[in-house]
């Protein structure tokens, strides 16, 4: 029982390509990201859903739209991929509360396996 | 700007080796220092620290934070080559942010 899965796990593709990568968490987490790992292991994070609102928004290239159907469920799409956006995606699910109530074990993020993309 | 900053960047030790690991934050809004272990996948949880002063362990780990000189430190005493990976600290500022810093690349040679 997986408790955060991305799909697809490599992705290699073309420059220019419009691509997408899913990501579904089944631990009943309200807060959903998606960080992306570079060559030197520097995870960054890209974005951030609480029930399916968008709350946290780094300054990524609007190429790159995250959507969220449900608690569930965020998904990144990203159009006209360049060579810069080669990296591991690593999806990642937080239990925080809609209200804002912060318990111990509200902190820990668990993380998806990761969906390695490569632009040629 | 928010800040974590790991060190030392890589560590290379023999097995049995005891080896101390650093994490220094400059957050806005401190809730939490997060330590995590990545091997070939996804990074896997260690330890959560939000008190200073308190040690937390598990086995061979262990980790401690202060919160008046903005750092934390793990420890991990006679290592393993099972021990051999990147070594993740997260520091959560706000409601919902984490940022993590650049990581602690450790190789233990048999």
């Amino acid at each position: 029982d997986t408790a955060v899965s991305q799909t697809p796990k490599y992705l290699v593709t073309q420059m220019g390509n419009d691509k997408s990568i899913k990501c579904e968490q089944n631990l009943g987490h309200d807060t959903m990201y998606w960080y992306k790992q570079d060559s030197k292991k520097f995870l960054k994070i890209m974005f951030s859903y609480n029930n399916k609102e968008l709350i946290i928004n780094e300054t990524v290239p609007n190429r790159f739209s995250p959507k969220s159907p449900d608690k569930a469920h965020l998904n990144l799409h990203i159009n006209s991929l360049e060579l810069g956006d080669s990296a591991v995606y690593f999806c990642a699910s937080s239990p925080y509360a809609s209200s804002g109530r912060v318990g111990a074990g509200a902190n820990v993020l668990t993380f998806g396996a990761g969906s390695r993309l490569t632009v040629l | 700007e928010d800040k974590v900053v790991q060190s030392p960047l890589s560590l290379v030790v023999h097995e049995g080796d005891t080896v101390t690991l650093n994490c220094s934050y400059e957050v806005t809004n401190f809730r939490s220092l997060l330590w995590y272990k990545q091997e070939k996948k996804a990074p896997t949880f260690l330890f959560m620290l939000t008190s200073s002063g308190i040690e937390k362990k598990s086995g061979r780990l262990s980790s401690i934070l202060d919160k008046k000189e903005l750092f934390s430190i793990l420890n991990i005493t006679a290592t393993q080559t099972g021990d051999s990976a990147i070594y993740l600290c997260a520091v959560g500022s706000g409601t919902y942010k984490y940022i993590f810093g650049t990581g602690t690349r450790l190789k233990v040679l048999a």
